[in-house]
């Protein structure tokens, strides 16, 4: 069974401050997603990584995918407010419906 | 456009009873998901479809059954509902694309049960 772990578990930084959440599994995936999830609603899609080392940029968020698949980071820079929630990678094989989400970084930003 | 929309948003059911959570898309999409979300565990799959008429097992699936008669509805059934079965349930769609790509999942916004 192939499993994601993410870290930290919980984040409460100040607006302004730059984070990095991290997403890590001792298997090898051909794709990555992270979704973010705010209270009493469904995940939605920020960014899709598919080649090794790739490198995304969504405004003040960066996505990085490991040289070796098996791991993600993303750095938000200067955390706004609006950029609370709880943080999910989503690996899939085969580029298809079989995904594995991690656990979770609940983020806050207080301003 | 909708989107995907589940029904009800909460509900307490006794153990032993039974019900369905209603999920239906307008995207036409081919692929539909159930997930339960319990704190600190993700997201689970529960079943999965790729079609209407074709359903599959996930990584959770026991207690529930599911069915796709038609592409836009997905309901997923607890029967003799356990307290194990307390969480919250998305419904989810995609639509395939093709070899090389990978799927955008799109979520419903959930329904909150507690099995008491």
């Amino acid at each position: 069974t192939q499993l994601l772990e993410q870290s930290p578990q919980f984040l409460s930084i100040q607006e302004g401050e730059n984070l990095t959440v991290y997403c890590n599994s001792s298997s090898v995936f051909s794709s990555l997603q992270w979704y973010r999830q705010e209270p009493g609603e469904g995940p939605v899609l920020l960014v899709t990584v598919v080649t090794g080392g790739e490198v995304k940029k969504l405004k003040r968020l960066t996505f990085q995918f490991g040289d070796a698949r098996k791991d993600s980071s993303l750095h938000i820079t200067a955390a706004q407010p609006g950029d609370t929630g709880l943080y999910l990678c989503a690996g899939a094989n085969n580029y298809g419906q079989n995904f594995v989400f991690g656990p979770g970084t609940r983020l806050s930003v207080l301003p | 456009n909708a989107g995907v929309t589940q029904t009800p948003k909460f509900r307490i059911l006794k153990i032993g009873q039974s019900m369905t959570l209603q999920c239906t898309q307008d995207m036409n999409h081919n692929y539909m998901y159930w997930y339960r979300q319990d704190p600190g565990m993700g997201l689970k799959l529960i079943y999965y479809s790729v079609g209407a008429g074709i359903t599959d097992k996930g990584e959770v699936p026991n207690g529930y059954n599911v069915s796709r008669s038609t592409t836009e509805d997905f309901p997923l059934r607890l029967e003799l509902a356990a307290p194990s079965q307390t969480s919250v349930y998305f419904c989810a769609s995609s639509y395939p694309g093709g070899v090389q790509a990978v799927d955008e999942l799109f979520f419903g916004s959930g329904t909150q049960l507690s099995v008491l």
